[in-house]
């Protein structure tokens, strides 16, 4: 079954704690990417990744770390996590881009509370 | 700043009747507008998806209309039910300078579907 999986579903953690959210996707999409999701505000890009070791900020990327050293991983890191990172938190994959006949794949999404 | 916006935030429909959500643009280097739909606890869907050069695009019973002048387009769902009781994101899509594209989302629509 095609899908992109991110773990964990569910995390609460404290301020400063390094983190890491893993997604994978079974694909073989060269697109990947991160969003987060706040009421009001919708999806906003954190990063993206056009294929393995190309990667660059999307809208809201800082205090986020990302890397893409195969084609199917691409983990979120949080080196140290501040309460405003309190979110709900999705990896999309795609192959090569976000146009036509390139339909976004998102995960199910993780759910990060930071105190 | 919000580059896509979208409204209403919510909105409550009758069963049988026509939902309608609506997103305004700025950046008329936007070339292709999708919809998303999500469900909770599950990450967006794509649902539909226009290029500017068309200004209607039908789908079963949803169905979008674009108006490119007024930078306005719109989802429309025919004879609601229930079980389209969902998210909806408009979004739109740019070429970045330097290589590859992004998305841009609104920041959704929560619809509920009465009996």
């Amino acid at each position: 079954e095609a899908q992109v999986t991110q773990n964990p579903r569910y995390l609460i953690t404290v301020t400063g704690k390094k983190l890491t959210v893993t997604c994978s996707q079974n694909m073989n999409h060269e697109y990947m990417s991160w969003y987060r999701q706040d009421p009001g505000l919708g999806l906003r890009q954190i990063y993206y990744s056009m294929n393995v070791e190309v990667t660059d900020k999307g809208d809201v990327p800082e205090g986020y770390k990302v890397s893409r050293k195969e084609k199917r991983n691409f983990p979120l890191i949080l080196e140290s996590p501040s309460p405003n990172q309190t979110s709900l938190y999705f990896c999309a994959s795609s192959k090569g881009g976000t146009g036509p006949n390139q339909p976004q794949h998102f995960g199910d999404g993780t759910r990060l509370s930071i105190l | 700043q919000q580059q896509v916006k979208q409204s209403p935030q919510s909105l409550i429909v009758q069963k049988g009747g026509i939902s309608i959500i609506n997103c305004a643009y700025e950046n008329t280097a936007f070339d292709y507008f999708p919809w998303y739909q999500q469900f909770p606890g599950k990450g967006p869907a794509l649902l539909i998806a226009i290029r500017p050069d068309v200004s209607e695009k039908k789908e079963g019973r949803f169905t979008i209309s674009f108006n490119k002048s007024a930078k306005q387009f719109s989802l429309h769902i025919m004879d609601s039910q229930p079980g389209d009781s969902a998210t909806y994101f408009c979004a739109a899509k740019v070429e970045l300078t330097g290589g590859g594209n992004k998305l841009t989302f609104g920041t959704g629509t929560q619809l509920k579907v009465e009996l």
